[in-house]
């Protein structure tokens, strides 16, 4: 959904690198979430935030962190990369918790 | 916590055919959504169908029908006329209807569409 995007597309780093991944959308909604995709296991969620002050961890949170910058901008955090976080990554966002969510073309981050 | 399992890894299908793929969860809420989503080869995540629980009717989006068994907490998608474009992964995902819970998703079921 181009109302959803995600810098980089494409990423390579080194283990002990910090890396951030960004997400913006003009889609006007409060809620943003991060997924993240590892082959045979579906999405996994990583962080979620209902608006700007209320920000949750996912059932994967453990290396991760997150910024929600605006209602507009919401970034996932890696502060020292390591291989198995080698993954697609992707936001999402929807409107309230009855609403679908609509999501971003996906990163894919390659941690060496 | 909710599950939601997709027992199929792998399917295909002649083009032009129909095929189903299977998804189960499980869930002690009564009130909550269900969603099919395709992953294509651009890896793009694309919304194909929605249900609420609280409707008895089947959702239905041109080609694509799903079959929601509530009781038996079943939600399996119907392709007709299959198409090489359908090629992709598809994901069963689940979200409660009340409280601020994100999205469960399955494992996914791979999809070929065979000329």
């Amino acid at each position: 959904d181009a109302d959803v995007t995600q810098t980089p597309r494409n990423r390579i780093t080194k283990t002990g690198k910090r890396i951030m991944l960004e997400c913006s959308q003009t889609k006007g909604h409060d809620r943003m979430y991060w997924y993240r995709q590892d082959p045979g296991l579906g999405l996994q969620l990583i962080y979620y935030s209902f608006d700007v002050k209320d920000i949750n961890k996912g059932e994967i949170s453990d290396g991760y962190s997150v910024s929600r910058q605006a209602q507009a901008k919401f970034s996932l955090s890696l502060e020292s990369a390591i291989p198995n976080q080698t993954a697609l990554y992707f936001c999402a966002t929807s409107a309230d918790y009855t609403d679908t969510q609509y999501f971003g073309p996906g990163t894919r981050l390659t941690v060496l | 916590a909710q599950t939601v399992t997709q027992s199929q890894p792998e399917m295909s299908v002649q083009e032009a055919e129909t095929v189903t793929l299977s998804c189960t969860y499980d869930t002690s809420e009564s009130n909550y959504y269900l969603f099919w989503y395709k992953q294509p080869p651009s890896r793009q995540m694309i919304l194909v169908i929605r249900q609420e629980a609280y409707k008895q009717q089947n959702a239905t989006e041109n080609r694509f029908s799903v079959n929601f068994q509530k009781a038996a907490k079943s939600f399996s998608l119907k392709i007709s006329d299959s198409q090489l474009g359908d090629t992709a992964m598809y994901f069963c995902a689940f979200m409660r209807g009340s409280g601020n819970t994100p999205l469960v998703f399955g494992k996914g079921t791979r999809l070929s569409v065979i000329a």
